[in-house]
């Protein structure tokens, strides 16, 4: 069956780095995006960016641009989600998703179980 | 930047039917679609293709487009159904969510 399934929680000092991982089973991993979302506590979903995992191309969020990378390991089917200078804003619950490549749904159909980061001096 | 609105809340009785809008100026040049999330759950997709739904969806759930809008309709709402509802469209090729929607099934 289809997973995603997210690396644990984190606890960062404001001004570090968080990478989240995603790891993906049951499924072909370069016939789909992987996107990454973030929720803040109480708020909505923020997307932040994707990337493709068969050519590593990538398209970011303009919020997040100079501060995110996203990477992928298509030996293990991983994708990561590297955020940078971090400050008390990025506390949020960090999501990965999947979308199909070239579907006409252009719509999430699997998500991870989330990633909570805690960015606390 | 591209802004896609719902409104923050709605109630509704059970067994009655809920219809939740979501307007943006681009929803009519790509398809758009619809999350429910229940609290410490991850998203899950009820619509896609502005009113199509995924297999394993209940059938109460459906969808209409109408130039700049996109409307969820959950008809004969459950206990269950009470989540909150986000919209889901694109800007070229960036995802722009709604703000979403806090459905209460009173």
């Amino acid at each position: 069956q289809v997973q995603l399934v997210q690396s644990g929680a984190e606890v960062k000092k404001p001004g570090a780095s968080v990478i989240v991982s995603c790891k993906a089973s049951g499924y072909t991993f370069t016939a789909y995006y992987i996107h990454w979302v973030r929720q803040a506590p109480g708020q909505g979903l923020e997307w932040m960016g994707w990337i493709k995992p068969s050519s590593g191309t990538t398209q970011y969020e303009h919020k997040f641009q100079g501060r995110v990378t996203m990477t992928k390991d298509t030996s293990t089917s991983t994708a990561y989600m590297e955020l940078n200078s971090l400050t008390s804003d990025d506390t949020a619950v960090y999501f990965c998703a999947r979308e199909f490549i070239g579907a006409a749904a252009e719509d999430f159909d699997y998500w991870g179980q989330g990633t909570l980061v805690t960015v606390s001096s | 930047s591209y802004v896609l609105t719902q409104p923050p809340s709605v109630s509704v009785s059970p067994g009655q039917t809920a219809s939740i809008t979501c307007s943006g100026d681009k929803l009519g040049h790509k398809n758009a679609c619809w999350y429910q999330q229940r609290p410490g759950q991850s998203p899950v997709v009820v619509l896609h293709e502005d009113t199509k739904r995924p297999s394993g969806i209940p059938e109460r759930f459906s969808g209409s487009s109408s130039g700049n809008t996109v409307t969820l309709i959950i008809s004969g709402t459950q206990a269950m159904d009470e989540a909150d509802y986000y919209c889901q469209g694109w800007d070229s090729s960036a995802v722009v969510f709604g703000g979403g929607t806090k459905l209460t099934v009173l």
